[in-house]
């Protein structure tokens, strides 16, 4: 059973469009919440995270939203490049350090 | 990928042969994770390890074992495999504020 839901599973963005991926949880104790990137054949690279003492946090083109009493967060990628096609989790820990990830979110920009 | 070598990077193996699969950092992090990849399911952890000689189970870690004799290497055994352990194996290395950081993986074929 997957602790972390995570959508859509696949999404396509026009160049310079805004890339929305949601996840939402049910366990009250997680309190780290990253997401990572990772391109074909590599291994997921950590991109941005928050956790839940703040509702926003942003990195360059990238913006993490958190809403604590809905239990959801969500990537924005704002400005899409084609460099940002790849597949993008969303996971999230307690105080154990071990991650639960989302299923994953195939993001693809057309030029 | 953050100090991090797994080796084999691909392997195809039988059915009920033992395999082993090993992680090395170089980052002296405390925290070490074995993952596996499959597709629909994001990443979901096998067996992590604290400490030298300090391991414990993940959601998925029937069929697998884990040793850590040294600080800088995490081994990850399939004592007999089966087709169902025909996965993209990733190994993480972890600080003590939750950040993972990611291995380049392993492909493992059992036929």
């Amino acid at each position: 059973q997957q602790q972390v839901k995570q959508s859509p599973q696949s999404l396509i963005v026009q160049k310079g469009g805004i890339s929305i991926i949601n996840c939402a949880y049910e366990n009250t104790a997680f309190d780290y919440f990253p997401w990572y990137q990772q391109f074909p054949g590599k291994g997921p690279a950590l991109l941005i995270a928050i956790r839940p003492d703040v509702s926003e946090k942003k990195e360059g083109r990238f913006t993490i939203s958190f809403n604590k009493s809905a239990k959801q967060f969500s990537l924005h990628i704002m400005d899409s490049q084609p460099g940002d096609s790849a597949t993008y989790f969303c996971a999230a820990s307690m105080d154990d350090y071990k991650l639960s990830f989302g299923a994953g979110t195939t993001v693809t920009v057309r030029a | 990928d953050a100090g991090i070598t797994q080796s084999p990077r691909h392997k195809v193996t039988e059915t009920g042969t033992p395999v082993t699969l090993r992680c090395h950092q170089t980052e002296n992090h405390r925290y070490m994770y074995w993952y596996r990849q499959d597709p629909g399911h994001g990443l979901r952890l096998i067996h992590y390890s604290y400490g030298v000689k300090d391991t414990d189970k993940g959601e998925v870690s029937d069929g697998y074992s884990v040793s850590r004799s040294k600080t800088e290497d995490f081994l990850l055994t399939l004592e007999s495999a089966t087709s169902s352990q025909t996965s993209v194996y990733f190994c993480a290395i972890g600080t003590s504020g939750n950040e993972q950081y990611f291995g380049p993986g392993t492909r493992l074929t059992v036929t």
